[in-house]
């Protein structure tokens, strides 16, 4: 069972339209981030949160934080076939003692031109 | 700049055989992480070093799997003996930092395609 659990599990869609990522859990984190993994190579961090509410923008991806920090979602506005690729949320439990990731399983985008 | 290194890239081997996996991270890293990715369980951490010194060890899954950290640039994950069910993706990543490893970035290393037959 994993402690964070990601939807949709899978994604597709054209080129141009939004789509939105969820990372949910029942428990409290201290931080969440976001990673993106292509085919054969490791995950990429985009982007760390570590407030309640907080809210980051990277070009058209915009993440959120939620109040309670137990839940974030990850939308991307008019994606483009260059954000096709398995995204991943990892969060650091609340009461961890050095901050170890608890990764999510995962919620593969594909984007069709 | 180099990122992470890992080796070999794949490895297929036959059950009972020794399987190592090596690992460079980046230069002036601090903290080395080994992951373990499939489709069933996705990516779990095997072992955190800092400052070449094994920090968590928790998700070691048996005592077939050891990792060594001798020295800050070269870190090994060694299973003896392989088993099929230890088919997976082996990643290692590094960062700099120390007790708020979760704020950190961790570089990640392409990974080791491991095929236990």
């Amino acid at each position: 069972t994993q402690l964070l659990e990601q939807s949709p599990q899978f994604l597709s869609i054209q080129e141009g339209e939004n789509l939105t990522v969820y990372c949910n859990s029942s428990s409290v984190f201290s931080s969440l981030q976001w990673y993106r993994q292509e085919p054969g190579e490791g995950p990429v961090l985009l982007v760390t949160v570590v407030t309640g509410g907080e809210v980051k923008k990277l070009k058209r991806l915009t993440f959120q934080f939620g109040d309670a920090r137990k839940d974030s979602s990850l939308h991307i506005t008019a994606a483009q076939t260059g954000d096709t690729g398995l995204y991943l949320c990892a969060g650091a439990l609340r009461d961890d003692s050095w901050g170890k990731l608890q990764f999510g399983a995962g919620t593969q985008v594909v984007v069709t031109p | 700049d180099a990122g992470v290194i890992q080796s070999p890239r794949h490895e297929v081997t036959e059950m009972g055989q020794e399987v190592t996996l090596r690992c460079k991270p980046i230069s002036g890293h601090n903290s080395l992480f080994w992951y373990r990715q499939t489709m069933m369980r996705g990516l779990e951490l095997l072992i955190y070093f800092n400052n070449n010194v094994p920090i968590d060890d928790s998700g070691m899954p048996e005592d077939r799997f050891s990792a060594k950290m001798p020295n800050a640039s070269f870190s090994t994950l060694k299973i003896q003996p392989s088993e099929p069910r230890d088919s997976a993706v082996y990643f290692c990543a590094s960062s700099w930092g120390g007790a708020a490893s979760s704020i950190q970035t961790q570089y990640f290393g392409p990974g080791t395609r491991l095929l236990v037959l």
